[in-house]
Formats: structure tokens, C-alpha cells, sequence
């Protein structure tokens, strides 16, 4: 176990709709990260956030948002929904601000867009 | 901006064999270099990692070697068992904020 909760596991929804997804770091660490991965692709790094802040930017489409909140849980929201967002959206979390420590993935979360 | 590159895409080997993945990056500033498995279905999981004033280390069967020179690392694992098929991602801490994967590198190992 990572520490690292993300729900819900498993999320199916119709184009056009919205969804949040939901993270909650390990313990202790400040930064959360935001990963897409399609079928079969590698991770696409959409957003970054330390401690409340907003860090570092991906190829995070303008549909998606994200924000970290005090209790340094994080949340992303995809809106407008398009097939080609079906995918697993992982969240991370680390100690640091900078990719210089371990990054802790959490399991995931299946969306399908239908 | 940052690349980068991890080669092979694919790499198939026999039980017991050896494997090399290499990761070659292009910030010269970078200084933390790891390597992530990720098994089917699952997430990723950070199985080693390096910084920039080391050249070598070691964890078992697994290893990862640092040419900073050349701008590249490598994951070696040993003695290779089925349960290390999986896909190996490196993700060199760059400098910036972004913290990008390489492409990724499955492994097959036969038995």
C-alpha cells in the first residue's frame, strides 16, 4: 500500500458529462502530481500542485481542471467529456516540490467515457 | 524542453537472462534518476533510483548505472523470473517542475 487514496475506483460516464476525481496524498507529502494513461500508453503528466499551489503545467487540456486544497487533498475535474478521455488517472504524491524523491502512486482511477 | 527517450520499446528475453533498458536524457542539470515498474493493472512503483553523485547502485537483482556525461542511465536486472514482466518507465528529474516519464519499455520474460 502507498498511502496514497484515490477514488473512485472505477468511474463510467457519458460524453458531454463532467467528473471529479479525487486524491488524497500519503502522509506527509506535500506535492500532489496528476497523471493520464491511455491504453497501452505511457504516463502523460498533466499537473503539478505543492502544498496548495498550483507548480508545473503538462498537456492538461483546457476541459480539465485541478486544485489542491489546505487538507493538501487534491481533486481533478474533467468536463466536457470526450471518448478519448477514457483512461486511468493516477494520482502521486512525494515530500518535495521537485522530482527529487520518490514519487508514491496511488491505484488509479478507471474512467470510460461511453 | 525536456526528452526523454527510453530504448528498447520492447524487450523479450529467456528465464534467467539478463535485461538492460537505457534512459537517455537531455537536461545536463539533472541530478535524480529512477526507475518505476509497472506490472498489469496496477500502478507504478518506484523499484530503484540514483542521484547524480553516485554512479552505481544496486538492490538485488536490479541495478542502475549513470553516465552523466552522456546524459543516460540504465536499469540492469539479473537472473530474470516471469514475475519481472512488466513495464519499466525512467523518469530523470529534469530541473524544471515537470515531471515527465519516459515512453516506457515492456519486458517479457519467458520461462
Amino acid at each position: 500500500d502507498s498511502g496514497v487514496t484515490q477514488t473512485p475506483k472505477h468511474l463510467i460516464t457519458a460524453t458531454g458529462q463532467r467528473v471529479t476525481l479525487r486524491c488524497s496524498p500519503r502522509s506527509g507529502d506535500l506535492s500532489v502530481y496528476w497523471y493520464q494513461q491511455s491504453l497501452d500508453q505511457g504516463l502523460q503528466f498533466l499537473i503539478q500542485y505543492y502544498n496548495g499551489e498550483e507548480r508545473a503545467k503538462g498537456n492538461i487540456l483546457e476541459r480539465f481542471s485541478a486544485q489542491q486544497f489546505p487538507d493538501l487533498h487534491s481533486e481533478l475535474n474533467l468536463s466536457s467529456l470526450e471518448l478519448g478521455d477514457s483512461a486511468l488517472y493516477f494520482c502521486a504524491s512525494s515530500v518535495t516540490g521537485q522530482h527529487n524523491s520518490p514519487l508514491h502512486f496511488g491505484n488509479g482511477t478507471r474512467l470510460t467515457v461511453t | 524542453g525536456e526528452n526523454v527517450e527510453q530504448h528498447p520499446s520492447t524487450l523479450s528475453v529467456q528465464e534467467g537472462d539478463s535485461a538492460v533498458i537505457k534512459c537517455t536524457y537531455s537536461d545536463s542539470a539533472s541530478n535524480y534518476f529512477p526507475w518505476y515498474k509497472q506490472e498489469l493493472g496496477k500502478r507504478p512503483q518506484l523499484i530503484i533510483d540514483i542521484r547524480s553523485n553516485v554512479g552505481e547502485k544496486k538492490d538485488q537483482r536490479i541495478a542502475v548505472t549513470l553516465n552523466k556525461t552522456a546524459k543516460h542511465f540504465s536499469l540492469h536486472i539479473t537472473e530474470t523470473q516471469p514475475e519481472d514482466s512488466a513495464v519499466y518507465f525512467c523518469a530523470p528529474f529534469t530541473g524544471g517542475f515537470k515531471t515527465i516519464f519516459g515512453a516506457g519499455t515492456r519486458l517479457f520474460v519467458k520461462a
